[in-house]
């Protein structure tokens, strides 16, 4: 089945800080793979995509590449700012299906 | 362009009521998804509805339903309501077309809650 593991929260880094929330994922075939953030008091937002293996996808300084050798699709970001104070989802998309699979979500505070 | 919008902001019901969620979609997206966000249990897929057909359904009972109207707008209908049922019920829009995959423009959700 589908599934997705993500880093265990919550983190706290101090501004400038670099941000590593590591997921990764368990699907048959060849799926997409997402990064969508909530900010407080708000939707899910999409922040990057990646639809193959080696993809990177980028947004807001926000990194993340499709590794299928390790099924992973860590965030990383060099330097946080407090606006960057969010929960992290990782989420899947079957090929062919249309449902996301998402992770537990990893809440990330930065603090000044 | 507008967002994907839900209505009502927060549902407050007793347990065995009736619950009545609604979504719009964006303008030109056929493809309308419901999300549960339980706290302690994260965002679980719990149905889509594409060309006013229901697609796939998640592991939910039947209690959840739901319907696509030709507009394209939704309604998620939860009967029987238990205290478990209290979450962020959000809505997301997609275009769809065959097998392909887009991604998904989320609303800002119904906070349901069951006393």
């Amino acid at each position: 089945g589908n599934s997705v593991t993500q880093m265990e929260g919550p983190v706290t880094l101090s501004e400038e800080a670099f941000l590593t929330i590591n997921c990764t994922y368990t699907a048959t075939g060849y799926p997409s793979l997402f990064w969508y953030v909530q900010y407080p008091g708000e939707g899910l937002q999409l922040l990057l995509k990646a639809t193959k293996a080696d993809d990177k996808g980028s947004n807001k300084g926000f990194e993340a590449t499709y590794r299928k050798e390790t099924t992973s699709f860590h965030l990383e970001k060099g330097s946080v700012q407090v606006s960057d104070s969010a929960v992290y989802f990782c989420a899947l998309v079957q090929t062919g299906a249309n449902n996301l699979f998402f992770g537990t979500g990893t809440r990330l505070t930065v603090i000044p | 362009e507008a967002g994907v919008t839900q209505s009502p902001t927060h549902l407050i019901k007793t347990r065995g009521q009736q619950a009545t969620l609604r979504c719009s979609p964006i303008s030109g997206h056929t493809s309308v998804y419901w999300y549960q966000q339980a706290l302690g249990l994260g965002l679980q897929f719990l149905l889509w509805y594409d060309e006013g057909e229901e697609r796939n359904r998640g592991n939910f009972p039947p209690r959840f339903s739901g319907r696509q109207f030709p507009n394209y707008s939704s309604e998620l209908n939860v009967n029987a309501l238990e205290l478990e049922d209290s979450a962020l019920y959000l809505c997301a829009s997609s275009p769809y077309s065959g097998a392909q995959s887009y991604e998904q423009y989320f609303g800002p959700g119904t906070r349901l809650t069951v006393t």
